[in-house]
This record gives structure tokens, C-alpha cells and sequence, in this order.
């Protein structure tokens, strides 16, 4: 099916531990994003990427590393995973004239 | 980008038409206005986005007053399936932050039976 997948849905990781959460667009947008939502805080840019091999840090990068190697995914990697970084992840792509597509997110609990 | 200030909740009675304001005051001549909702639990859904005209699709309209410092969003019969936090976004098409969109609090819209 056409559109953006994440993977996992859901997460449990222990502290310290590196943890991937993936994200698949089956167009072929250069711009692909990395979204956390916390209650009280909305939505925030981690990090984005205007085409493969080129990604930049957005509002709160640290203790996230991003990667694109090809144009369809785009991975999002805690190395160390801490509570602070508890949240729900959201991935998203633009579509030029059309609008921003997002996935369906991934719930993280660090413990 | 132009900062929005939008109700943080509304309520609406079914079947009836939903129009939740914002206001960007300091918007300017090349920002676009972005209308996203995200229903509970689920990624946000674009909904509409324009520059200066008012622009209908099959989810809602979207009426940007003349001076284009307000804008509203229609949703003409909304149903409880609206019930949702709707985002109102301004951007530019400059290329800072790769084009991401900058989510506030929005408004939480209540549809009642």
C-alpha cells in the first residue's frame, strides 16, 4: 500500500540501551521528518532530511542520530535511551503542493 | 514564521457547521496557512493550506480574510468523527528547517451529539 509506514508501533527499552525506530515512504519525497510529541509540549522537530545522504538537526536533536541512505527510509536511533526520551515518535514526509503525510507514530517507554 | 493564536477548545453540536478561528498577525506576503488535525492517538491529518484565496476541498473550506492576519476553517456538518485538536500552521517557502511545520497547541474541538 502507498504511504508512510513506522515501525514499531510500540516499544519498551531499558535505559542505556540503543533503540531504532524506522520509517518507510513508499513515494519517493525528498523530505522526510522526525517528530516527538510529550503532553504540554506538542509536536517537536528532531531532525529532517531534504534529500538522501543530507539531514539537519531540528528543535531538540540531542541523543537522536538520523541516517538516510536511501530516499524511501528514513531511521531515527537513540544510542542511549533515556526516560527523558519517553515519548511518542511521528515521521512524515512532503509532499510539494499537496502537504506533509504522517505516519501512524511509535509509542516509546524507556524504564 | 508567523506565529498563530488559536481557542484551545471549542464545542460543536453535530451535524452543524465547526469554525474555529486563528489569527496570525504577523504573517507575511509568501507564508501559507496550514490547517492539520490530529484525532486522538493517530499522526496529524493535513486538512487544507492557502495563500490569499479561499479555498474549498471534500473536508473543509478555508476563508483567509483580506488583510490575511485571520483566517478561519469550516468544517460545514461536522460529525463526532471531528472530534480532534486542529492545528492551525503558517509557513513560509523558504527552506529553514527543511520546510517542517511548526505545531502550537491548537484547538481541541469537541463534537456533541
Amino acid at each position: 500500500d502507498a504511504g508512510i509506514t513506522q515501525s514499531p508501533r510500540y516499544k519498551i527499552t531499558e535505559t542505556g540501551r540503543q533503540v531504532t525506530l524506522m520509517c518507510h515512504q513508499t513515494w519517493s519525497h525528498s523530505y522526510m521528518f522526525w517528530y516527538r510529541q510529550d503532553l504540554g509540549h506538542g509536536l517537536r522537530l528532531i531532525y529532517y532530511s531534504a534529500a538522501a545522504d543530507i539531514t539537519d538537526k531540528g528543535e531538540v536533536p540531542d541523543g537522536y542520530v538520523v541516517s538516510r541512505s536511501k530516499t524511501e527510509n528514513f531511521p531515527l536511533t537513540l544510542e542511549s535511551a533515556t526516560r527523558s526520551q519517553t515519548s511518542v515518535y511521528f515521521c512524515a514526509t512532503r509532499q510539494p503542493g499537496h502537504g506533509y503525510t504522517f505516519g501512524s507514530g511509535t509509542r516509546l517507554t524507556v524504564v | 514564521d508567523a506565529k498563530t493564536t488559536q481557542p484551545t477548545s471549542m464545542d460543536c453540536a453535530e451535524g452543524r457547521a465547526a469554525n474555529l478561528p486563528c489569527n496570525h498577525s504577523t504573517i507575511s506576503g509568501n507564508e501559507y496557512v496550514y490547517w492539520y488535525r490530529q484525532i486522538h492517538s493517530q499522526g496529524p491529518q493535513y486538512i487544507i493550506h492557502g495563500l490569499k484565496n479561499n479555498e474549498t476541498n471534500e473536508m473543509a473550506s478555508l476563508i483567509i480574510t483580506e488583510d490575511r492576519k485571520s483566517s478561519t476553517l469550516i468544517l460545514p456538518h461536522a460529525t463526532l468523527r471531528d472530534t480532534a485538536v486542529y492545528y492551525c500552521i503558517v509557513r513560509g517557502g523558504n527552506q529553514s528547517g527543511g520546510y517542517a511545520l511548526n505545531f502550537g497547541k491548537g484547538t481541541s474541538l469537541l463534537v456533541t451529539p
